[in-house]
């Protein structure tokens, strides 16, 4: 049984890029969350999706922005990279909106 | 909104020891305390949770406490092994509209043999 699936593992982007890092949900969950973890850190709500909408949201300025698809795997887009972007970003997923969420191994990004 | 502060931010057992590790949260309308493990390279796993309508939770080695009333809950691990060594982040979650969990910086347990 796969558990929560994130691509790509590490990413090196100049800043003012843009990025998409993308999640495919643990097996019969519908609910993704997005969190950064940055370095000695614990991690950080960024947003929630569910029915492929935005149901909540964290301190986290506009350039941060994420989709839900139908089949519930998500994206999180990030717009004008900063430095202080360079973090683990956590994708979490579970079912039915619940709490029980499991979470994947993250992706890496380094902002130069 | 919502602030959890843990302590301590390291902690050194010898194998065999019990491993205390505590959170404070602000929230008064917190009800859902997970307890996250994780190890180098890898995401947060779950390793127990409580709500708030219970005080104490045990699974196997590792228990969780409670206090509503002071705002604080905590992680018990007993005999402690060296593959226990990793950081531990205690986390709350509102119940109203409430989906994000906030963590707290976690704990870097280390267990020498």
């Amino acid at each position: 049984d796969a558990g929560v699936t994130q691509s790509p593992t590490h990413l090196i982007k100049t800043r003012g890029q843009q990025v998409t890092l993308r999640c495919s949900p643990k097996s019969g969950h519908d609910t993704v969350s997005w969190y950064q973890q940055a370095l000695g850190q614990g991690p950080q709500f960024i947003f929630q999706y569910y029915e492929e909408e935005e149901r909540q949201r964290g301190n986290f300025p506009d350039r941060f922005s994420g989709h839900q698809f139908p089949n519930y795997s998500s994206e999180l887009n990030v717009n004008a990279l900063l430095l202080g972007d360079s973090a683990l970003y956590l994708c979490a997923s579970s079912r039915g909106g619940g709490r029980g969420y499991t979470f994947g191994s993250g992706t890496r990004l380094t902002v130069v | 909104g919502e602030n959890v502060e843990q302590h301590p931010s390291t902690l050194s057992v010898q194998e065999g020891d019990s491993a205390v590790i505590k959170c404070t949260y602000s929230d008064s309308a917190s009800n859902y305390f997970p307890w996250y493990k994780q190890e180098l390279g890898k995401g947060p796993q779950l390793i127990i949770d409580i709500r708030s309508n219970v005080g104490e939770k045990k699974d196997q080695r590792i228990a969780v406490t409670l206090n509503k009333t002071a705002k604080h809950f905590s992680l018990h691990i007993t005999e402690t092994q060296p593959e226990d060594s990793a950081v531990y982040f205690c986390a709350a979650s509102p119940q109203i509209g409430g989906y994000a969990l906030n963590f707290g910086k976690g704990t870097s347990l280390l267990v020498t043999p």
